[in-house]
Protein backbone atom coordinates (compact mmCIF):
# COMPACT_ATOMS: atom_id res chain seq x y z
CA UNK A 1 0.00 0.00 0.00
CA UNK A 2 0.98 3.74 -0.51
CA UNK A 3 3.61 4.98 2.49
CA UNK A 4 3.54 8.39 3.80
CA UNK A 5 3.56 11.23 1.71
CA UNK A 6 4.09 14.48 2.10
CA UNK A 7 3.48 18.09 0.74
CA UNK A 8 5.83 20.24 -1.15
CA UNK A 9 8.51 18.11 -1.24
CA UNK A 10 10.39 21.72 -1.47
CA UNK A 11 9.31 25.11 -0.15
CA UNK A 12 11.44 27.94 -1.02
CA UNK A 13 9.80 31.17 1.12
CA UNK A 14 10.80 34.53 2.27
CA UNK A 15 11.47 35.50 5.83
CA UNK A 16 8.13 36.17 7.28
CA UNK A 17 5.58 34.57 5.63
CA UNK A 18 3.78 31.82 6.47
CA UNK A 19 4.06 28.13 5.57
CA UNK A 20 1.84 25.09 5.67
CA UNK A 21 2.88 21.60 5.50
CA UNK A 22 0.78 18.65 5.07
CA UNK A 23 1.60 14.53 6.01
CA UNK A 24 -0.99 12.17 4.75
CA UNK A 25 0.08 9.28 6.96
CA UNK A 26 -0.55 5.43 6.15
CA UNK A 27 -4.01 4.50 6.14
CA UNK A 28 -5.31 3.36 9.32
CA UNK A 29 -2.11 4.77 11.21
CA UNK A 30 -3.55 6.44 14.39
CA UNK A 31 -0.29 8.03 15.70
CA UNK A 32 1.32 10.70 13.49
CA UNK A 33 4.64 12.30 14.47
CA UNK A 34 6.58 15.43 12.83
CA UNK A 35 10.18 15.62 13.24
CA UNK A 36 13.24 18.39 11.54
CA UNK A 37 16.55 17.86 10.48
CA UNK A 38 18.28 20.90 10.32
CA UNK A 39 21.24 20.55 7.83
CA UNK A 40 24.22 18.82 9.05
CA UNK A 41 22.41 18.34 12.28
CA UNK A 42 20.41 15.70 13.56
CA UNK A 43 16.87 14.74 14.00
CA UNK A 44 14.87 17.03 16.68
CA UNK A 45 10.99 15.91 17.70
CA UNK A 46 8.47 18.71 17.16
CA UNK A 47 5.40 16.70 18.45
CA UNK A 48 3.22 13.75 18.08
CA UNK A 49 -0.63 13.62 17.78
CA UNK A 50 -2.34 10.29 18.32
CA UNK A 51 -5.80 10.55 16.95
CA UNK A 52 -6.02 14.24 16.74
CA UNK A 53 -5.23 15.19 19.86
CA UNK A 54 -1.51 16.07 20.72
CA UNK A 55 -0.52 15.37 24.32
CA UNK A 56 2.92 16.61 24.28
CA UNK A 57 3.25 20.55 22.10
CA UNK A 58 6.84 20.97 24.28
CA UNK A 59 8.92 19.79 21.19
CA UNK A 60 7.41 22.40 18.92
CA UNK A 61 10.42 25.47 18.81
CA UNK A 62 8.34 28.71 19.26
CA UNK A 63 4.90 29.68 19.71
CA UNK A 64 5.05 30.38 15.60
CA UNK A 65 4.98 26.92 15.06
CA UNK A 66 1.53 24.93 15.27
CA UNK A 67 0.43 21.51 14.11
CA UNK A 68 -3.03 20.30 13.54
CA UNK A 69 -4.82 16.96 12.57
CA UNK A 70 -8.39 16.18 11.40
CA UNK A 71 -10.17 13.24 11.05
CA UNK A 72 -7.55 11.06 12.25
CA UNK A 73 -5.46 11.70 8.86
CA UNK A 74 -3.89 14.22 7.60
CA UNK A 75 -1.92 16.80 9.46
CA UNK A 76 -0.83 20.34 9.05
CA UNK A 77 2.64 21.87 10.62
CA UNK A 78 2.20 25.74 10.12
CA UNK A 79 5.07 27.75 10.56
CA UNK A 80 4.01 31.70 11.08
CA UNK A 81 6.37 34.54 10.06
CA UNK A 82 9.36 32.03 9.10
CA UNK A 83 12.84 33.09 9.81
CA UNK A 84 15.91 31.56 8.27
CA UNK A 85 16.76 29.21 11.72
CA UNK A 86 13.39 27.51 10.35
CA UNK A 87 15.25 26.24 7.00
CA UNK A 88 15.37 22.51 7.56
CA UNK A 89 13.41 19.70 5.81
CA UNK A 90 10.26 18.76 7.62
CA UNK A 91 9.95 14.93 8.23
CA UNK A 92 6.62 12.85 9.25
CA UNK A 93 6.05 9.92 10.14
CA UNK A 94 3.16 7.37 10.95
CA UNK A 95 2.97 4.40 13.21
CA UNK A 96 -0.07 1.92 14.37
CA UNK A 97 -0.28 3.27 17.94
CA UNK A 98 1.93 5.42 19.81
CA UNK A 99 5.06 3.78 21.72
CA UNK A 100 5.21 0.54 20.48
CA UNK A 101 5.13 0.26 16.95
CA UNK A 102 7.56 0.79 14.04
CA UNK A 103 7.65 4.35 12.51
CA UNK A 104 7.09 4.62 8.67
CA UNK A 105 8.72 7.70 7.11
CA UNK A 106 7.91 10.24 4.55
CA UNK A 107 10.42 11.58 2.06
CA UNK A 108 10.12 14.51 4.12
CA UNK A 109 9.53 18.63 3.26
CA UNK A 110 12.87 20.83 2.49
CA UNK A 111 11.93 24.13 3.89
CA UNK A 112 14.39 27.33 2.71
CA UNK A 113 13.94 30.42 4.35
CA UNK A 114 15.36 33.46 1.97
CA UNK B 1 25.89 15.65 28.89
CA UNK B 2 23.90 14.45 25.76
CA UNK B 3 21.29 12.22 26.64
CA UNK B 4 22.05 10.01 24.24
CA UNK B 5 25.35 9.43 22.45
CA UNK B 6 26.49 7.26 19.51
CA UNK B 7 30.34 5.72 18.79
CA UNK B 8 31.58 5.86 16.23
CA UNK B 9 31.29 9.45 14.80
CA UNK B 10 32.30 8.58 11.43
CA UNK B 11 32.96 4.76 9.99
CA UNK B 12 34.94 3.93 7.07
CA UNK B 13 35.04 -0.01 6.23
CA UNK B 14 35.77 -2.89 3.43
CA UNK B 15 33.19 -4.91 1.92
CA UNK B 16 32.60 -7.97 4.18
CA UNK B 17 33.44 -6.45 7.30
CA UNK B 18 31.55 -6.61 10.36
CA UNK B 19 30.66 -3.15 11.79
CA UNK B 20 29.27 -2.65 15.14
CA UNK B 21 27.59 0.86 15.90
CA UNK B 22 27.37 1.81 19.52
CA UNK B 23 24.49 3.70 21.23
CA UNK B 24 24.32 5.30 24.88
CA UNK B 25 21.47 6.81 26.70
CA UNK B 26 20.85 8.28 30.08
CA UNK B 27 17.29 8.39 30.24
CA UNK B 28 14.69 5.89 31.24
CA UNK B 29 12.93 4.54 27.75
CA UNK B 30 10.06 2.94 26.46
CA UNK B 31 11.66 2.01 23.35
CA UNK B 32 15.08 2.33 21.56
CA UNK B 33 14.82 2.76 17.55
CA UNK B 34 17.67 2.16 14.97
CA UNK B 35 16.80 4.29 12.00
CA UNK B 36 18.80 4.65 8.70
CA UNK B 37 19.26 7.38 6.78
CA UNK B 38 20.10 7.06 3.23
CA UNK B 39 22.41 9.54 1.66
CA UNK B 40 19.49 11.04 -0.30
CA UNK B 41 17.97 11.97 2.98
CA UNK B 42 15.03 9.09 3.22
CA UNK B 43 14.52 7.26 6.77
CA UNK B 44 13.56 3.92 7.13
CA UNK B 45 12.85 2.42 10.92
CA UNK B 46 15.54 -0.56 11.36
CA UNK B 47 14.93 -2.24 14.63
CA UNK B 48 12.75 -1.10 17.69
CA UNK B 49 13.89 -2.61 20.84
CA UNK B 50 12.86 -2.88 24.43
CA UNK B 51 15.15 -5.64 25.50
CA UNK B 52 17.17 -8.28 24.16
CA UNK B 53 18.05 -8.84 20.14
CA UNK B 54 16.69 -8.63 17.36
CA UNK B 55 18.05 -9.82 13.73
CA UNK B 56 16.66 -8.87 10.39
CA UNK B 57 19.03 -10.14 7.44
CA UNK B 58 22.58 -9.10 7.95
CA UNK B 59 21.67 -6.40 10.77
CA UNK B 60 21.30 -7.43 14.34
CA UNK B 61 20.53 -5.31 16.93
CA UNK B 62 20.76 -5.43 20.78
CA UNK B 63 19.80 -3.82 24.29
CA UNK B 64 21.22 -4.15 27.54
CA UNK B 65 18.25 -2.27 29.43
CA UNK B 66 20.64 -2.24 33.25
CA UNK B 67 23.52 -0.89 31.09
CA UNK B 68 21.32 1.71 28.95
CA UNK B 69 23.55 0.41 25.86
CA UNK B 70 22.50 -0.75 22.51
CA UNK B 71 24.56 -1.99 19.41
CA UNK B 72 23.53 -1.98 15.48
CA UNK B 73 26.23 -5.26 13.89
CA UNK B 74 25.97 -5.09 10.24
CA UNK B 75 27.37 -8.88 8.97
CA UNK B 76 28.84 -8.95 5.56
CA UNK B 77 28.83 -5.02 4.49
CA UNK B 78 28.12 -3.82 1.79
CA UNK B 79 28.78 -0.66 0.02
CA UNK B 80 24.87 -0.02 -0.20
CA UNK B 81 25.01 -0.42 3.61
CA UNK B 82 26.55 3.05 3.47
CA UNK B 83 24.41 5.49 5.43
CA UNK B 84 23.65 7.36 8.54
CA UNK B 85 22.81 5.27 11.46
CA UNK B 86 20.11 6.94 14.09
CA UNK B 87 19.62 6.04 17.29
CA UNK B 88 16.54 7.09 18.97
CA UNK B 89 15.15 6.66 22.46
CA UNK B 90 11.20 7.02 23.23
CA UNK B 91 11.02 8.02 27.15
CA UNK B 92 9.05 6.14 29.58
CA UNK B 93 5.85 8.19 28.61
CA UNK B 94 6.21 6.81 25.13
CA UNK B 95 5.61 10.21 23.54
CA UNK B 96 8.72 11.83 23.22
CA UNK B 97 11.82 10.94 20.99
CA UNK B 98 15.55 11.68 21.78
CA UNK B 99 17.70 10.98 18.62
CA UNK B 100 21.59 10.07 18.92
CA UNK B 101 23.67 12.19 16.54
CA UNK B 102 24.12 9.63 14.06
CA UNK B 103 26.81 7.19 12.43
CA UNK B 104 28.16 8.25 8.91
CA UNK B 105 28.93 4.62 7.34
CA UNK B 106 30.66 4.41 4.06
CA UNK B 107 31.47 1.14 2.97
CA UNK B 108 34.25 0.91 0.21
CA UNK B 109 34.33 -1.55 -1.97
Amino acid sequence: GAGVSQSPSNKVTEKGKDVELRCDPISGHTALYWYRQSLGQGLEFLIYFQGNSAPDKSGLPSDRFSAERTGGSVSTLTIQRTQQEDSAVYLCASSLERSFYEQYFGPGTRLTVT
Amino acid sequence: KNEVEQSPQNLTAQEGEFITINCSYSVGISALHWLQQHPGGGIVSLFMLSSGKKKHGRLIATINIQEKHSSLHITASHPRDSAVYICAVRDNYGQNFVFGPGTRLSVLP
